[in-house]
């Protein structure tokens, strides 16, 4: 069954970066996008980028460029989103998503829903 | 960048009642490019309708989805008591892959 697990709670200090992952199985990894999805306390989802675990190719949420990388490692099946000079507004929860359909190389993002998710990463940034 | 503003904020209902919830999006989604998804707190969100009106996996046939263009509806035909939860729309036909802020579907 597919499953994407995370990895666990940060505390950091405004200024400072943070390093999410993302372990997938139960599928092949780099047939398929992985979105990053973050959600603040008490408000919406808001899309953060994406990458091609096939290529590598990303396309990040204008809001985020130059602050956030994604990256995939697909010797161990995990995608990684590092976001760098951390404010208290990135206090949130973390989602990685995979696309339903396969990636279409021709296309950055694929142009597909998310349907499995990741258990969520609590990033809380405090002085 | 294409914004998406749903409709109502909260909706409450009973159980056995029918659900109704608007997407409605600031230009064109390309090819119904349009997906709903149910989160309930503490949880990841979940993938309900994708392709505007295709449901996903293993989710039941009272749920169901309409539209295309700029005007999109989520239907629950009999609400059951696992369906009271925040729902948002998303198009994924262009980047960003914007939300809609959200429905609360609560009981009345």
């Amino acid at each position: 069954q597919v499953q994407l697990v995370q990895s666990g709670a940060e505390v950091k200090k405004p200024g400072a970066s943070v390093k999410v992952s993302c372990k997938a199985s139960g599928y092949t990894f780099t047939s398929y996008g992985i979105s990053w999805v973050r959600q603040a306390p008490g408000q919406g989802l808001e899309w953060m980028g994406w990458i091609s675990a096939y290529n590598g190719n990303t396309n990040y949420a204008q809001k985020l460029q130059g602050r956030v990388t994604m990256t995939t490692d697909t010797s161990t099946s995990t995608a990684y989103m590092e976001l760098r000079s951390l404010r208290s507004d990135d206090t949130a929860v973390y989602y990685c998503a995979r696309d339903r359909i396969v990636v279409v190389p021709a296309a950055i993002p694929t142009m597909a829903a998310a349907d499995y998710w990741g258990q969520g990463t609590l990033v809380t940034v405090s002085s | 960048e294409i914004v998406l503003t749903q409709s109502p904020g909260t909706l409450s209902l009973s159980p056995g009642e029918r659900a109704t919830l608007s997407c409605r999006a600031s230009q064109s989604v390309s090819s119904s490019y349009l997906a709903w998804y149910q989160q309930k707190p503490g949880q990841a969100p979940r993938l309900l309708i994708y392709g505007a009106s295709s449901r996903a996996t293993g989710i039941p046939d009272r749920f169901s989805g309409s539209g295309s263009g700029t005007d999109f509806t989520l239907t629950i035909s009999r609400l059951e008591p696992e369906d009271f939860a925040v729902y948002y729309c998303q198009q994924y036909g262009s980047s960003p892959k914007t939300f809609g802020q959200g429905t609360k579907l609560e009981i009345k």
